[in-house]
C-alpha cells in the first residue's frame, strides 16, 4: 500500500512569490495535516483538513492557506514569500478524526532566496 | 499553552551503553508520541502511547508514559549505530493538533 506522497521534493521560489505544495494522502484516509520544520524553530503544526473542510489551524499568518479536494488530496499554498519560510513541509495522513494515528510523507524543501 | 521539552537535546553515547531520553509536557493530554527522524528525511512513528503507565518495547527501544507526572521516557538498551537518528516526542493538544518537543539528536559512536 502506497504512503503518503508529497510533491515537489524541492521548490526554489524568490522572495515575494507564491509556492504550492501538493500532498496525497494513504489510500481510505480522510484527513490531511501540513507541518513546518524550519532550522531553529522545530517542527511546528500548520493546518488540518478532514472531509474538505479546514478544521484546525496554527499559528501562521493568512498568507498560508490550503484546501482539500474531493479526493481527499491537499495543497499548501504560501503567498508573498519570506526568507523565513524556507523549511520542510510535512505532511501527514489519518483515516479521519477519530483515528490518533498520523502518516508522515517525505517532505517538500522550500527554498526562498 | 502547551509545552514539550525534550532532554537531552543532543546526546552522543557509545555502542552497546543504555540511555534515556525524557520528554515533559505542560497540560494534560491523552495521547503521547515518538518519532524518529533521519538526516533530510520524513518522521517515522516509533510508538504512540494512550495511557497512564503504558509501556511499548519494539527491539532496544522502549518508551513508556506517566500521564501524572507528564512525563514519557524513551529507553535505549545496548545502543548500536544504527539507531543514530533525531529523535521527537509529541502530544496531543486540540483537535488533533500534534505539538512537538525540540528533538534530541543522538549520535551513537562504535
Amino acid at each position: 500500500e502506497a504512503g503518503v506522497t508529497q510533491s515537489p521534493t524541492h521548490l526554489i521560489k524568490t522572495r515575494g512569490q507564491q509556492a504550492t505544495l501538493r500532498c496525497s494522502p494513504i489510500s481510505g484516509h480522510t484527513s490531511v495535516y501540513w507541518y513546518q520544520q524550519a532550522l531553529g524553530l522545530g517542527l511546528q503544526f500548520l493546518l488540518w483538513y478532514d472531509e474538505g473542510e479546514e478544521r484546525n489551524r496554527g499559528n501562521f499568518p493568512p498568507r498560508f492557506s490550503g484546501r482539500q479536494f474531493p479526493n481527499y488530496s491537499s495543497e499548501l499554498n504560501v503567498n508573498a514569500l519570506e526568507l523565513e519560510d524556507s523549511a520542510l513541509y510535512l505532511c501527514a495522513s489519518s483515516a479521519g478524526t477519530g483515528a490518533y494515528e498520523q502518516y508522515f510523507g517525505p517532505g517538500t524543501r522550500l527554498t526562498v532566496t | 499553552e502547551l509545552k514539550v521539552e525534550q532532554n537531552p537535546l543532543f546526546l552522543s553515547m557509545q555502542e552497546g551503553k543504555n540511555y534515556t531520553i525524557y520528554c515533559n509536557y505542560s497540560t494534560t493530554s491523552d495521547r503521547l508520541y515518538w518519532y524518529r527522524q533521519d538526516p533530510g528525511k520524513s518522521l517515522e512513528s516509533l510508538f504512540v502511547l494512550l495511557s497512564n503507565g503504558a509501556v511499548k518495547q519494539e527491539g532496544r527501544l522502549m518508551a513508556s508514559l506517566d500521564t501524572k507526572a507528564r512525563l514519557s521516557t524513551l529507553h535505549i538498551t545496548a545502543a548500536v549505530h544504527d539507531l543514530s537518528a533525531t529523535y521527537f516526542c509529541a502530544v496531543v493538544r486540540e483537535a488533533q493538533k500534534l505539538v512537538f518537543g525540540q528533538g534530541t539528536r543522538l549520535t551513537i559512536n562504535p
